[in-house]
């Protein structure tokens, strides 16, 4: 069965960064884009980006430009979501979605000093 | 990219018809068939419901349904049940080759 597996919690300082990874498994890596997607505590979804696991290609939200990356390693079926120069605003949970399809569990990460 | 507007709350009785909308713009919503929606219970990931306006995946209830006109895309759930209380979110491909969700619809069941 499809799955989609993110690693554990992070806390980090303000000004730091972080790396998310999700790794997939169930199906063709490479067959299905895979978006990213936060949610802050209490709110709703917003969507960060996107990125081709086959050719390595991504799209951002404007919001983000500048300050995320999306990577992915074939031969783990993993891709990675690192988010720089971070703020509490970025405390929440990050997702990846295959295809929109199937979501990982989240993954919390806690912005603070 | 504006996020897309649905209302904050919505609520029916076990058994009845409810409808959520989403509407956007021309750039989005009304330009693409590419409308999905998503229902999350507190703590859990978002499952996706409904993709591509109106098509089902393996497994939903065919309760639930989806629609759109125009600038307005809608959800409609039938036969109400109390595990349907969840909150609602739709999401539209855009004109910027982007993604936008819209705030979310929190459902309660009477």
């Amino acid at each position: 069965q499809v799955q989609l597996v993110q690693s554990g919690a992070e806390v980090k300082k303000p000004g730091a960064s972080v790396k998310v990874s999700c790794k997939a498994s169930g199906y063709t890596f490479t067959s299905y884009y895979m978006h990213w997607v936060r949610q802050a505590p209490g709110q709703g979804l917003e969507w960060m980006g996107i990125i081709n696991p086959s050719g390595g290609s991504t799209s951002y939200a404007q919001k983000f430009q500048g300050r995320v990356t999306m990577t992915r390693d074939t031969s783990t079926s993993t891709v990675y979501m690192e988010l720089s120069s971070l703020r509490s605003e970025d405390t929440a949970v990050y997702y990846c979605a295959s295809n929109f399809d199937y979501w990982g569990q989240g993954t919390l990460v806690t912005v603070s000093s | 990219q504006s996020a897309l507007t649905q209302p904050a709350s919505v609520s029916g009785s076990p058994g009845q018809s409810i409808t959520i909308s989403c509407t956007g713009t021309s750039s989005d919503v009304g330009g693409y068939n590419y409308v999905s929606w998503y229902q999350q219970h507190p703590g859990k990931a978002p499952k996706l419901m409904i993709y591509e306006v109106s098509n089902r995946p393996s497994g939903v209830p065919d309760r639930f349904s989806g629609s759109k006109s125009g600038n307005t895309a809608s959800l409609t759930i039938s036969g109400l049940q109390a595990e349907d209380e969840a909150d609602y979110y739709c999401s539209s491909y855009t004109s910027s080759s982007t993604w936008v969700f819209g705030g979310g619809t929190k459902l309660t069941v009477l």
